[in-house]
């Protein structure tokens, strides 16, 4: 089966640095996602992870351990448009694409 | 700026009756996807579609579904006889050849009573 697990809610201060995990264990993995999703929209893509390391993207970076069936999705200088919530998605499917859906973070950045 | 749109932005339909959920993908794009979003609950992926024909297909998409591309800007994705549970938020979303960035319409939500 397929298991992606993601904190709940996390709570974060304007202009500081959040992480945001996600553990994954899954039947194979052919690369991980990130989307943003504020509240009544739809997700936005963030980043795809498929090599061990870390990718950086502006104020947002994505790591990834294959190993570990872990990432992460580092926010820098919090604004507080960043309040949405982080999806974690996995496609575990090598040569197709059948991605399996964390349930969502939902992070609040207040003043 | 390019974009998913869809319609219509709002669906209330009655239990047993089809309903067709329509997506224009951004114009260059060759691959797209439905997925849903049950109120409250994760994003599910649906149904991948290229070249005119279903790519990959998860179990929610059983026989109750099916997807089209009548024309050259039209993706559409038909529930035959639609049942409570399948009130959700259905998104479409397109990507081209490179990457894996995909972009997602503003949704349908559909409810049925």
């Amino acid at each position: 089966g397929q298991n992606i697990d993601q904190p709940t809610e996390m709570t974060a201060t304007e202009g500081a640095i959040v992480q945001i995990n996600c553990t994954y264990q899954t039947s194979g993995f052919n690369g991980l996602f990130w989307y943003q999703q504020h509240a009544g929209e739809a997700p936005t893509f963030l980043s795809y992870n498929v090599l061990d390391g870390l990718e950086e993207k502006g104020r947002f970076s994505s790591f990834l351990s294959r190993s570990k069936g872990y990432s992460y999705l580092l926010l820098k200088e919090l604004q507080m448009k960043d309040s949405a919530s982080y999806l974690c998605a996995v496609n575990p499917t090598g040569g197709s694409y059948i991605p399996t859906f964390g349930r969502g973070t939902s992070l609040i950045v207040h003043p | 700026e390019p974009e998913v749109t869809q319609t219509p932005s709002h669906q209330v339909t009655q239990m047993g009756q089809e309903v067709i959920l329509r997506c224009v993908p951004i114009s260059n794009h060759l691959y797209f996807y439905w997925y849903r979003q049950i109120l409250g609950q994760k994003v599910e992926f649906l149904v991948s579609f290229y070249n005119n024909e279903i790519s990959e297909k998860s179990e929610i998409f059983d026989d109750q579904f099916s997807v089209e591309r009548p024309d050259g800007s039209n993706f559409t994705l038909k529930i035959r006889s639609t049942k409570l549970e399948d009130s959700a938020m259905y998104f479409c979303a397109s990507n081209g050849l490179a990457g894996n960035e995909q972009f997602f319409g503003p949704g349908t939500r559909l409810t049925v009573l």
